[in-house]
């Protein structure tokens, strides 16, 4: 389909180890965001790319975080060894370039990618 | 204070209820406004931008003050189909969005 497609939908993995979580936006948007939500919770602000600026990495809970955006299209968010508490899912979405203020900026989120940490 | 603050509930209403969900916000620079809903074990999707006068979509109706910071979303008629979880979303300085915790809604037969 033309949706955000997310990838793996699930991984378990081992304390200790690393895995990359992938995000395909809807093409032609130029805002790509990661949000994590655990069990329970509310979505958390991880980062955000905006066509070729420098992305906002303010919401990256440690330095073994880290996401890319190659080409202004597909993204990557890797985590570094891995603990139990990053077991979580983890949502990108993306939107077409908008404007403060206007009312738009719609958010279009893939299904997310579940995350648990044994 | 959190930037983004809801009622979690549950809002547990009979089937044809009217109920009003409450949101504040704490940064007065903020000027994008949404309503999204999710449902369970499901992605975020939009239910309505949120307009400095007001709008109304069907059963659904956002308010906005500004002086207060605060957002208000009111379903009227409820069904069992609006059963699940509504998020208010506020722009961060114009860049990106941040949610709220969300409010669950359980309408009952």
């Amino acid at each position: 389909g033309a949706g955000v497609s997310q990838s793996p939908s699930n991984k378990v993995t081992e304390k200790g180890k690393d895995v990359e979580l992938r995000c395909d936006p809807i093409s032609g948007h130029t805002a790509l965001y990661w949000y994590r939500q655990s069990l329970g919770q509310g979505l958390e602000f991880l980062i955000y790319f905006q066509g070729n600026s420098a992305p906002d990495k303010s919401g990256l809970p440690s330095d073994r975080f880290s996401a890319e955006r190659t080409g202004g299209s597909v993204s990557t968010l890797t985590i570094q060894r891995t603990q139990q508490e990053d077991s979580a899912v983890y949502l990108c979405a993306s939107s077409s370039t908008w404007l403060a203020g206007s009312g738009t900026g719609e958010l279009f989120f893939g299904e997310g990618s579940r995350l648990t940490v044994l | 204070r959190k930037e983004v603050e809801q009622d979690p509930g549950p809002f547990n209403v009979p089937e044809g209820a009217t109920v009003a969900f409450n949101c504040t916000y704490s940064n007065s620079a903020s000027q994008s406004f949404f309503w999204y809903r999710q449902d369970c074990r499901k992605e975020p999707k939009l239910l309505m931008s949120v307009y400095s006068s007001g709008n109304e979509d069907g059963r659904f109706t956002a308010q906005l003050n500004r002086a207060s910071q605060y957002i208000s979303l009111l379903i009227r008629d409820s069904k069992l189909s609006d059963s699940a979880t509504y998020l208010c979303v506020v722009d961060n300085y114009g860049q990106n969005f941040v949610f709220g915790p969300g409010t669950r809604l359980s309408v009952l037969p």
